[in-house]
C-alpha cells in the first residue's frame, strides 16, 4: 500500500528543545517537501529536495532544518530558533517524470510548545 | 513571480445546492492547476489537476473545475453539495520546471448547513 506517511501525530516541544519531524514515502518519488500550515495563512514551503543528498530554502527556512539522505526519507527539524513553532506540518512528495509533477501530501504532525 | 488568489475566505451553502468556488492565478506560461481538499487535522487530498487538453477537468467526489485561460481562471464547481464536502479546498499553480512546488492559494472554507 503506497503513500506517505508522517510521525508522530502530535508533538510537543518544551522551551529550547529541537524535535524532528518524520516523513516517510514509498512512491519512489525523486522530491520531497514540507510546509507549515497556520489558520488562515494557507501553506507556506519551508524545504524542498529534489533529489538525494540536496534541498533547497522555501519561503519560510529560518529555524527549520532538514536532511535528505535516503530517497524515500525527509526528516525535518524544529530547532530552538525558531520561535513560534506551534502549527500543522505537512509532508508531500512527487514524481520527476514530466507531465507527472503532482504532489502528494501526508496527513501531518501537528506541533505543540509546553 | 506566480501567485494564487482564492477570493473567498469562506463560503457556506445549503445541501443540495451547487458550488463554485473561485480560483485565479498569475503565471508566466502555461500552467499546471490543481484542486485540494483537506478535511480538519487531515492532509491534502487531490480532487483534480489540468496539465493540458480539454478545459474541463472531471475529478473524485463529483466535482469538476474549467481552466479559462483569457480569465487567468481554474473554478471548481459541483452541481449538488453533500454535508461531507463541508472541508477546505486549495487551488495551486506550478510547476515552473519539473519538481518546484506548487504555489497555493490560502483556502476557502466550505461549510454545508442543512
Amino acid at each position: 500500500d503506497g503513500g506517505i506517511t508522517q510521525s508522530p501525530k502530535y508533538l510537543f516541544r518544551k522551551e529550547g528543545q529541537n524535535v524532528t519531524l518524520s516523513c516517510e514515502q514509498n512512491l519512489n518519488h525523486d522530491a520531497m517537501y514540507w510546509y507549515r500550515q497556520d489558520p488562515g495563512q494557507g501553506l507556506r514551503l519551508i524545504y524542498y529536495s529534489q533529489i538525494v543528498n540536496d534541498f533547497q530554502k522555501g519561503d519560510i527556512a529560518e529555524g527549520y532544518s532538514v536532511s535528505r539522505e535516503k530517497k524515500e526519507s525527509f526528516p525535518l527539524t524544529v530547532t530552538s530558533a525558531q520561535k513560534n513553532p506551534t502549527a500543522f506540518y505537512l509532508c508531500a512528495s512527487s514524481p520527476r517524470d514530466r507531465g507527472q509533477e503532482t504532489q502528494y501530501f501526508g496527513p501531518g504532525t501537528r506541533l505543540l510548545v509546553l | 513571480a506566480q501567485s494564487v488568489t482564492q477570493p473567498d475566505i469562506h463560503i457556506t451553502v445549503s445541501e443540495g445546492a451547487s458550488l463554485e468556488l473561485r480560483c485565479n492565478y498569475s503565471y508566466g506560461a502555461t500552467p499546471y492547476l490543481f484542486w485540494y481538499v483537506q478535511s480538519p487535522g487531515q492532509g491534502l487530498q487531490l480532487l483534480l489537476k489540468y496539465f493540458s487538453g480539454d478545459t474541463l477537468v472531471q475529478g473524485i467526489k463529483g466535482f469538476e473545475a474549467e481552466f479559462k485561460r483569457s480569465q487567468s481562471s481554474f473554478n471548481l464547481r459541483k452541481p449538488s453539495v453533500h454535508w461531507s464536502d463541508a472541508a477546505e479546498y486549495f487551488c495551486a499553480v506550478g510547476p515552473l520546471s519539473g519538481n518546484t512546488p506548487l504555489v497555493f492559494g490560502k483556502g476557502t472554507r466550505l461549510s454545508v448547513i442543512a
